[in-house]
């Protein structure tokens, strides 16, 4: 089972920053925190990916408290082609992560 | 990064019989794995393949059912075997390589549409 908890679902307007956030209170020191999306009808992508420090990409930041135990994705300016289901995944990192374990993830539904 | 191609995008399929779907990878890479997405659900791994030895199957996947191949370190197939409605899924074929900052990234075909009449 997925060790991550996300809402199920979130709004953003167009243009506004979308703030998707993931709880993973029983995150083990190794244990990274990734990000994938999914749109409809997609395999997932990949976002970003964190330890313990703050991220960022040219997709996303990913804000990662000091405890470890939640984080927020930031997409600076949504747009519609973000709307997709998010997941907020704990994984060994390292130099090999093998499996994936998905939760619900939280559909994000950007609107004009 | 790695680019993912799957065969077939989509198909249609009686029941009882067996579907191949392959997995092309376009660089080598060591670790390779088959999840299915049921739907309206989230994904859940089959097994993982590593060339050169057996697949490993979660819980609930058996060989029987879900034989995989592995011949090199650019190609996979999963064929879903004595097919069921209930085997109606998108199954998708992911691959470990180097992303940015030389970080193992996941990365994932856009997946096999199955429905099973």
């Amino acid at each position: 089972d997925a060790k991550t908890t996300q809402p199920p679902s979130m709004d953003c307007a167009e243009g506004r920053a979308a703030n998707l956030p993931c709880n993973h209170s029983t995150i083990s020191g190794n244990e990274y925190v990734y990000w994938y999306r999914q749109i409809h009808s997609q395999g997932p992508q990949y976002i970003i990916h964190g330890l313990k420090n703050n991220e960022t990409n040219e997709m996303a930041s990913l804000i990662i408290t000091e405890d470890r135990k939640s984080s927020t994705l930031i997409l600076p300016h949504a747009t519609l082609r973000d709307t997709a289901v998010y997941y907020c995944i704990e994984s060994a990192g390292g130099t090999s992560y093998g499996k994936l374990t998905f939760g619900q993830g939280t559909i994000l539904t950007v609107h004009p | 990064s790695a680019v993912i191609s799957q065969k077939p995008s989509r198909d249609i399929c009686q029941r009882g019989t067996s579907l191949t779907i392959q997995c092309q990878v376009d660089s080598q890479v060591t670790m390779m794995f088959w999840y299915r997405q049921q739907p309206g659900q989230s994904l859940t791994l089959i097994a993982t393949a590593n060339q050169g030895s057996e697949a490993t199957y979660e819980s609930g996947f058996v060989i029987d059912k879900f034989p995989i191949s592995r011949p090199n370190l650019t190609f996979s197939t999963l064929t879903v075997s004595n097919m069921s409605p209930e085997d109606s899924s998108i199954y998708l074929c992911s691959v470990e390589a180097l992303g940015r900052g030389a970080k193992n990234i996941q990365y994932f075909g856009a997946g096999t549409r199955l429905s099973v009449l």
